[in-house]
């Protein structure tokens, strides 16, 4: 069982629709990670919150608006996305720094009609 | 080397065969080299965090290695087994990104192993 849990596993939208995805972990860790995950690609790094501010946003386009509430809890707010923005979207923690393992969640599955 | 780089791309072996796969990261600035396994329909889950050179890290029959003066690290596995069947990714992270936890990732090695 993954301890970082992602809600919704598969989620279909319209170009016009709004919709968040949740992330969820309790071990503590104060680091909380979003990344795109295209077919074959490797993840790819979209936004880093450290202690609940947001430390990287990697040029992500603003139809994806991310936001911390607290330190358990990472959601990734999605509005007039795009088809080629259908991808798995994962969400890691790690307790701090680059130095220590990134736990994933299983992923969002999302499809853009 | 500007990529985080991973070879091969996909390999298959036969149950009980030993098996190493590459991955070559950006030597200047080095920090963090990680590793992952990733099963399908699981989450990518952590194998090894590396950060000095000639570090050696085991875990049951998967072990990895770590040059940071050339920019590369293997991982080997003793004895294939179907349950190792899965995609190996690495990822380096640099002293820039050091205290952001920012990983750069390779493409993977998608390992088969038949029974």
């Amino acid at each position: 069982d993954t301890e970082v849990t992602q809600t919704p596993k598969h989620l279909v939208m319209g170009m016009t629709n709004k919709k968040s995805l949740k992330c969820e972990q309790h071990m503590g860790h104060r680091a909380m990670y979003w990344y795109k995950q295209k077919a074959k690609k490797p993840p790819e790094l979209m936004f880093v919150y450290s202690y609940e501010k947001l430390s990287i946003n990697e040029s992500v386009p603003s139809r994806f608006s991310p936001e911390c509430p607290n330190s358990s809890l990472l959601n990734l707010h999605l509005h007039a996305l795009q088809p080629e923005d259908s991808a798995l979207y994962l969400c890691a923690s790690s307790q701090d720094s680059g130095n220590q393992p990134q736990h994933f969640g299983d992923g969002t599955r999302l499809s853009i009609l | 080397i500007l990529n985080v780089e991973q070879s091969p791309q996909s390999l298959h072996v036969q149950e009980g065969d030993s098996t190493n796969f590459t991955c070559s990261f950006p030597s200047s600035n080095f920090y963090a080299l990680h590793w992952y396994r990733w099963e399908t329909a699981k989450s990518p889950e952590a194998l090894f965090v590396m950060t000095l050179n000639g570090d050696e890290k085991k875990k049951g029959r998967i072990s990895a290695t770590l040059n940071t003066k050339e920019g590369y690290s293997y991982l080997y596995i003793k004895g294939s087994q179907p349950e190792d069947s899965a995609t190996y990714l690495c990822a380096s992270g640099d002293y820039g990104s050091s205290n952001t936890g920012k990983l750069i990732f390779g493409q993977g090695t998608t390992l088969q192993v038949k029974p």
